[in-house]
């Protein structure tokens, strides 16, 4: 079964650029989250998806990231503009939705590099 | 709000030398806890979820225990291989969202 595919695995910007991510989910997985992994920290979650609909986007920074979900299938996530406490590496998962189906999956990550 | 706190932040062991990473957590209603393994470079791979105080999941050289107040991922043994960061992880009752502790990088040496 292959897993959560995630791309560019690696980008570097200026700040006050633009840059966007993106996410193909394990087939069949109906959610679909971001998350934030600072260098030395946990993931923090940015935004959760449940098919093409947003569940969770508490903790996203609205002024300057965005994501959408189309088709209830792949995921963009988006900085416009980027700063420097922007350098992170930003994860995609997904899971099944169900009652003890809550076991997320990561793919590889993309790590952003803004100077 | 749900809090994770991982001790120890570094732990190096020698080969087969056995020890124990603590996740210790507060939250409204525990739906489950989650443990994961991250390589340098790659996402987190899922490890365990454990669902309610006194239950126990074994892998290989892994074993995670549950409290009402804490996990412990005890290492048996450990291998070179074994060297990794140790992601702990809490779901409460309310939705779907996971906090993650800040992670035990372990250094397993030959």
């Amino acid at each position: 079964e292959a897993g959560v595919a995630q791309s560019p695995r690696y980008k570097i910007i200026e700040k006050r650029q633009s840059v966007a991510f993106w996410c193909n989910p394990i087939s069949g997985h109906a959610t679909l989250y971001w998350y934030q992994q600072i260098l030395g920290q946990g993931p923090k979650l940015l935004i959760q998806f449940q098919n093409n609909g947003v569940v969770d986007d508490s903790q996203l920074p609205k002024d300057r990231f965005s994501a959408e979900r189309l088709k209830g299938v792949d995921s963009t996530l988006k900085i416009q503009p980027a700063k420097l406490e922007d350098s992170a590496v930003y994860l995609c998962a997904s899971s099944l939705v169900g009652q003890r189906a809550d076991t997320q999956y990561f793919g590889p990550g993309t790590r952003l590099t803004v100077l | 709000e749900d809090q994770v706190t991982q001790s120890p932040e570094a732990l190096r062991l020698q080969e087969g030398e056995s020890s124990s990473l603590n996740c210790s957590y507060t939250v409204s209603g525990l739906r489950g806890l989650f443990w994961y393994r991250q390589d340098p470079g790659k996402g987190p791979e899922f490890l365990f979820t454990l669902y309610s105080a006194g239950e126990e999941k074994e892998k290989e050289r892994l074993k995670a225990t549950l409290t009402k107040k804490e996990s412990f991922l005890h290492i048996t043994a450990p291998k070179p291989e074994d060297s990794a960061t140790y992601l702990c992880a809490v779901r409460d009752n309310a939705g779907n969202m996971l906090t993650f502790g800040g992670g035990t990088r372990l250094m397993v040496k030959p």
